[in-house]
Order: structure tokens, then C-alpha cells, then sequence
């Protein structure tokens, strides 16, 4: 079955360390994005890539980085500028491309934690 | 600006009985609207969207949504409510004059009591 994977499920982050978490789909679509969750926030978009080799900042950018390689593949890096990197991280895929009115497809996100 | 607003923090029904999530959205142009349920530790499911035409649609696992123009709102409706929809649930519009991005509301937690 089509779907997004994210790995790990749960990472451990040091200080002046920087983590990558993967997102992996295999469902075709062109969009990509990463969310920071935190409670009683919903969801904020970190970074967004429509199109491989090209992305863009969300609303909270700042402490992260992205890279889009290939179509199927999105990393987030966590840097250490990143003060407070204690959330729920999620990636999500959609084809808004072409079919704005298709919904996002979510992974089952990454926890982060600070040790 | 694109806005969507779920104004109550937590949605407290008794098993059985009628369920109601609120969203209201601000967009230029016709809405693009979609309601997902997040289960603890999980990423967010597709419930159902409004995308044009009936003001009320169907989605999955018996819920459905009211679309209201001239109020400006999407409602999430189930007639009767389980124990196991208890869960997180987001409202978000798409703003596709924003590159398409999605945008949430903050979200509501449903409470179902037996």
C-alpha cells in the first residue's frame, strides 16, 4: 500500500547536536511538508518543497533545514540553533500541483525529545 | 489573511448521542475544506472534505460536515457518537492563493463517555 513513512518514531537529541528525521513516500506526489506539533498549537508548517530541488520556508523556519534530492524523499534536520526542539514532527505529501482539492496524506510522525 | 478557527478546546459527549465539532474559516475565494481525526501518538487521517456543490457531505466512519457560506463555517457532525471517536480532530483550509498550503485550526479534543 501508498503511503508515508517517517523515521524514527521516537529521537533523542543532545545539546549542540543536530538529528535528521526521514519522511519517505511512495505515493507520486509532488508536495511535500514537515509540521512542528506541540500541544494546543495544531500544527505549524516548518517547510514545505513542491517540486524536487526547490523549497520553501513555512512560519517557523528558523533552527531547521530540508533538502528534496529525489521526489519520494524530504529529511528535516534539526540543528542545534534550534532552542526548543521538544515536539511532534510530521510529514505530509500531496499532489496540490495538479488537484488542489486533494486532501494531504500524513505519516505517523517523529517524537523528538532534548536529553 | 486565510484563517481557520475551531473555537472550542474540548468537545465533551455521552456515547449515543449527536456530535458536533465547530470550524469557521476566513479565505479569498471559494474554500477548499477538509476535516481530519488525529489518534494519540498518530498522524492525521483524511475524514472528508468540501470541495464544491451539496452543502453537506459524507465521510468516513459516519461523519459528516455541514458547509454554511454566509456563516462561513464547516461543522463536523456524527448522529451518534461512539467511545472510540475520541480523538483530536482539525479543521484546515486550503489557501491556494498561499502556493496551496494547508492551514489548520488549532484543533478540538472529542471526549466520548460511555
Amino acid at each position: 500500500d501508498g503511503g508515508i513513512t517517517q523515521s524514527p518514531k521516537y529521537l533523542f537529541r543532545k545539546e549542540g547536536q543536530n538529528v535528521t528525521l526521514s519522511c519517505e513516500q511512495n505515493l507520486n506526489h509532488d508536495a511535500m511538508y514537515w509540521y512542528r506539533q506541540d500541544p494546543g498549537q495544531g500544527l505549524r508548517l516548518i517547510y514545505y518543497s513542491q517540486i524536487v530541488n526547490d523549497f520553501q520556508k513555512g512560519d517557523i523556519a528558523e533552527g531547521y533545514s530540508v533538502s528534496r534530492e529525489k521526489k519520494e524523499s524530504f529529511p528535516l534536520t534539526v540543528t542545534s540553533a534550534q532552542k526548543n526542539p521538544t515536539a511532534f514532527y510530521l510529514c505530509a505529501s500531496d499532489s496540490q500541483r495538479t488537484a488542489l482539492s486533494q486532501p494531504q496524506h500524513f505519516g505517523d510522525g517523529t517524537r523528538l525529545s532534548i536529553l | 489573511a486565510q484563517s481557520v478557527a475551531q473555537p472550542e478546546d474540548q468537545v465533551n459527549v455521552a456515547e449515543g448521542n449527536p456530535l458536533t465539532v465547530k470550524c469557521t474559516y476566513s479565505v479569498s475565494g471559494n474554500p477548499y475544506l477538509f476535516w481530519y481525526v488525529q489518534y494519540p501518538n498518530r498522524g492525521l487521517q483524511f475524514l472528508l472534505k468540501y470541495i464544491t456543490g451539496d452543502n453537506l457531505v459524507k465521510g468516513s466512519y459516519g461523519f459528516e460536515a455541514e458547509f454554511n457560506k454566509s456563516q462561513t463555517s464547516f461543522h463536523l457532525k456524527k448522529p451518534s457518537a461512539l467511545v472510540s471517536d475520541s480523538a483530536l480532530y482539525f479543521c484546515a483550509v486550503r489557501a491556494y492563493n498561499q502556493g496551496g498550503k494547508l492551514i489548520f485550526g488549532q484543533g478540538t479534543e472529542l471526549s466520548v463517555k460511555p
